[in-house]
């Protein structure tokens, strides 16, 4: 693995299944992040985890649960998917404060469809 | 509330020529100012950032500007090739959360 990964690629999912979207990173950044993007929109903050064991509540929240056992891994999950959260979901890291800010890398996403 | 946004959702510009991507921002609070590349099917990537205490900076073929007068960002892209086809972002980090907050995208097409 180098970088970020995220699985799956796609999915086709029925409203009203839980889903888990997986996000791994193997630069041991302490911060990690989730956003989505609608079409023709820039990406939304959903939740965030500035060091394991630490989770935040982003932009656009309501619907989403993640969770940061370890430093690598930081799942987002639909509890009960719905329409409205068909997106494509980034997943991003950062090794921390650079020149003031968290520099971000982000994953290749992963297109949801929910129907 | 406060946004960062964009003036022109599309632009195409002919392979050779330079490209400006504008950004207009609201929120005079932001202290850095980012500009990501996304090209299709992929996450954005980082292009060249700007402190709010700047009002120019330079990279590779990119030139980040900006007014905070008038409270705008633009991104110039020199010479600009079929590579650098893609959505571009602005984006603004504000508050002691330090998080991102992403304008809506422009699309550069370039031209042969």
């Amino acid at each position: 693995i180098a970088g970020i990964t995220q699985a799956p690629t796609s999915q086709i999912l029925a409203a009203g299944r839980r889903m888990t979207l997986r996000c791994t990173q193997d630069m041991r950044h302490n911060a990690m992040y989730w956003y989505r993007q609608d079409l023709g929109l820039g990406l939304r903050l959903i939740h965030y985890s500035n060091t394991a064991g630490t989770t935040g509540k982003g932009e656009v929240p309501d619907g989403y649960s993640v969770s940061r056992a370890n430093t690598d891994d930081f799942p987002l999950t639909l509890a009960s998917a719905v329409p409205s959260q068909t997106s494509v979901y980034f997943c991003a890291s950062s090794p921390g404060l650079r020149g003031g800010y968290n520099e971000q890398f982000f994953g290749p996403g992963t297109r949801l469809t929910v129907l | 509330g406060e946004s960062v946004g964009l003036h022109l959702p599309t632009l195409s510009v002919q392979e050779g020529d330079n490209s400006i991507i504008n950004c207009a921002y609201s929120n005079s609070a932001s202290d850095y100012f980012i500009w990501y590349k996304q090209e299709s099917g992929k996450g954005p990537q980082f292009i060249i950032d700007i402190r709010s205490n700047m009002d120019k900076r330079q990279g590779q073929r990119v030139t980040v500007l900006l007014n905070k007068t008038v409270k705008h960002l633009s991104l110039q892209i020199a010479a600009t090739q079929p590579g650098d086809s893609a959505v571009y972002f602005c984006a603004e980090i504000t508050g002691s959360a330090r998080q991102l907050t992403f304008g809506s995208g422009t699309q550069l097409t370039v031209l042969p």
